[in-house]
């Protein structure tokens, strides 16, 4: 029953350090998200797909890339970290219909750029 | 511009009575309004949902009400738990592209005093 899963949960970077926050859902569902989550802010949209091969931007999508080769897949890059990206990331996914879905949430990726 | 707010960042009730947690949205394409709850170091996790050709949507203890001339909707719980001290999260779908994105409000954090 494992639904969306995201790894690592917690990561230090340095400034200028590239990665990649990996998500994975088992539910065949087409559509996946990453939302960044900050104090007094809420959830942002960063990055989303409506299926495999097709991306599209967020509300806050700057200094962040994604693919999708996969149904199941949707990892996250930080190209050049800065303290700024310092957040809680949290992948989502859903079933690509008209509006009426229910988006399920990883249990986050905590990321700490010092 | 903040699309969906939540105006009150705390609320403190006592156990066994009502717990109302307030919502409000700018953007009249929305149709479709989602409240999520939030333990700490969690995901978010899925709690009701209402769609905008309804005005009420109640599952066991909670009920969501949505007032669209006014474009607020509440969350109602009764009676209120301890185990339902969390953070309450308050997302809004619909209108042009990817009606799967959510945008968020800001949170309520929800205390239920024993």
């Amino acid at each position: 029953n494992a639904g969306v899963t995201q790894t690592p949960k917690f990561q230090v970077l340095k400034t200028g350090q590239s990665m990649t926050l990996q998500c994975a859902q088992d539910m065949n569902h087409e559509y996946m998200s990453w939302y960044r989550q900050d104090p007094g802010m809420g959830l942002r949209l960063i990055h989303y797909s409506v299926g495999a091969g097709i991306t599209d931007q967020g509300e806050v999508p700057n200094g962040y890339n994604v693919s999708r080769s996969t149904t199941e897949d949707f990892p996250l890059r930080l190209l050049s970290a800065a303290p700024s990206q310092t957040s809680v990331y949290f992948c989502a996914s859903s079933y690509s219909r008209p509006s009426g879905n229910t988006i399920y949430f990883g249990e986050g990726s905590w990321l700490t750029v010092v | 511009d903040q699309q969906v707010k939540q105006n009150s960042p705390s609320l403190s009730v006592q156990e066994g009575r009502i717990s109302i947690l307030n919502c409000d949205y700018t953007n009249s394409m929305f149709d479709y309004f989602l409240w999520y709850k939030k333990y700490p170091a969690e995901g978010p996790t899925f709690l009701i949902s209402i769609s905008s050709i309804k005005d009420k949507n109640e599952d066991g203890r909670f009920t969501v009400f949505l007032n669209k001339s006014a474009k607020h909707l509440s969350l109602h719980i009764v009676p209120s738990q301890p185990g339902d001290s969390a953070v309450y999260f308050c997302a809004a779908s619909g209108g042009s592209g990817a009606t799967n994105k959510l945008i968020f409000g800001t949170g309520t954090l929800l205390a239920v005093q024993p």
